[in-house]
């Protein structure tokens, strides 16, 4: 089961791009990178996923490295309501979505 | 409708009594989820149902009792909990099954638990 290495904690400033690192350098050729979000005392919420290529989507972009042993989360254009935790998992046919610590994303005015 | 709904949102009980938890989603998603969430720490998986049947249980104690009636909905059914059970309960579904790959969740908003 691949784990996932994240930094505790990042600010960024309003209206600046977040890009949100992680590590997952034991992860397997069918395994997907998955990042989800958790705002405080709230469920989490799906971002983004990939497996090889790079993805992006109405909320953000997801930057996987070509031996696929990191990756990079950016929020664009960051508003404040993107304060949250963000949690990096790697998942694939054999095992659940596990989540690890997350960053936690401060947003600054 | 997208969502997975979660009744009650808190409930506080006692050591000795029996409650449940309930989930519901109407998306036709194959699998659910029960995650639970201690205060400061990361979401940590507890049963995965696919097809109404139960094919994961992460080595939860039995006084957590899971159930799922029908496609739509998951039970926790809570009895004779400590007080170190207090924690956010989180459920979630996905329309694949969870070793189909790509397997994206959603979450509900989460029933928070208090024991007495």
């Amino acid at each position: 089961d691949a784990k996932t290495t994240q930094p505790t904690s990042m600010d960024c400033a309003e209206g600046r791009a977040a890009n949100l690192p992680c590590n997952h350098s034991t992860i397997s050729g069918n395994e997907y990178v998955y990042w989800y979000r958790q705002i405080h005392s709230q469920g989490p919420q799906y971002i983004i996923h990939g497996l090889k290529n790079n993805e992006t989507n109405e909320m953000a972009s997801l930057i996987i490295t070509e031996d696929r042993k990191s990756s990079t989360l950016i929020l664009p254009h960051a508003t404040l309501r993107d304060t949250a935790v963000y949690y990096c998992i790697v998942s694939g046919s054999a095992r659940q979505l596990t989540f690890g610590s997350g960053t936690q994303l401060t947003v600054l005015p | 409708d997208t969502e997975v709904t979660q009744t009650p949102k808190h409930l506080v009980m006692g050591m000795t009594n029996k409650k449940s938890l309930k989930c519901e989603q109407h998306m036709g998603h194959r699998a659910m989820y029960w995650y639970k969430q201690k205060a400061k720490k990361p979401p940590e998986l507890m049963f995965v149902y696919s097809y109404e049947k139960l094919s994961i249980n992460e080595s939860v104690p039995s006084r957590f009792s899971p159930e799922c009636p029908n496609s739509s909905l998951l039970n926790l059914h809570l009895h004779a909990l400590q007080p170190e059970d207090s924690a956010l309960y989180l459920c979630a579904s996905s329309q694949d099954l969870p070793w189909s790959g790509a397997n994206v969740l959603t979450f509900g908003a989460g029933s928070r638990l208090t024991v007495l």
